[in-house]
């Protein structure tokens, strides 16, 4: 099973700022095979990003993926009200399919 | 548009059962692998099980293995799971999720239901 660690386990940073989110992987993730979900709170998780950097249908372009292998990254380049919830990273390369234990994004 | 309504959660006593539903609408049904996450109370996600799109395949966490059954109902466009010798630790929020139609996305949930409350507690 592939576990994924995400760093940190809270950030808190001001509207406007940038935000950085790590997702490691305790093996190679196959074909980057790694999805972001955000989810905020009382709601169902929306999916952000799949295969490392492509963004899913109406999500905004400050949301951008990126890495491959063990490392990935989700960057919000200026966080606006809306953004401030907590990320999943999750990977689909193998079986099972294993979630992140996630970042918290709250406001500083 | 895409919906998926579960129901069906609710208090149950440790041993005992319970099915989910989840009524899928707007998306043609029997295409798509189906997936069932929970979440415990302030915790994170965690995948339970998943179907094919015909029902012939299947398979589940190793926490639920043998005690839980999915499967689904394409002429009523409907995901159930099945949950016998119902234990504390399966108390949570359980969502059921579409993934994506080819391949290359069938373990990218791209939809999700609200998601249904499981408590296990005498």
């Amino acid at each position: 099973e592939i576990v994924l660690t995400q760093s940190p386990g809270t950030l808190s940073l001001s509207p406007g700022e940038r935000a950085t989110l790590s997702c490691r992987a305790s093996q190679s993730v196959s074909s980057s095979y790694l999805a972001w979900y955000q989810q905020k709170p009382g709601q169902a998780p929306r999916l952000l990003i799949y295969g490392a950097s492509s963004r899913a249908t109406g999500i905004p372009d400050r949301f951008s993926g990126s890495g491959s292998g063990t490392d990935f990254t989700l960057t919000i380049s200026r966080l606006e009200p809306e953004d401030f919830a907590v990320y999943y990273c999750q990977q689909y390369g193998s079986s099972p399919l294993t979630f992140g234990p996630g970042t918290k994004v709250d406001i500083k | 548009e895409v919906q998926l309504v579960e129901s069906g959660g609710g208090l149950v006593q440790p041993g005992g059962s319970l099915r989910l539903s989840c009524a899928a609408s707007g998306f043609t049904f029997s295409s798509y692998w189906m997936h069932w996450v929970r979440q415990a109370p302030g915790k994170g996600l965690v995948w339970v099980s998943r179907i094919n799109s015909d029902g012939s395949s299947t398979s589940y966490a190793d926490s639920v293995k043998g005690r839980f059954t999915i499967s689904r109902d394409n002429a009523k466009n409907t995901l159930y799971l099945q949950m016998n010798s119902l234990r504390a630790e399966d108390t949570a929020v359980y969502y059921c999720a579409r993934v994506g139609v080819i391949a290359a996305r069938r373990g990218v949930f791209d939809y999700w239901g609200q998601g249904t409350l499981v408590t296990v507690s005498s």
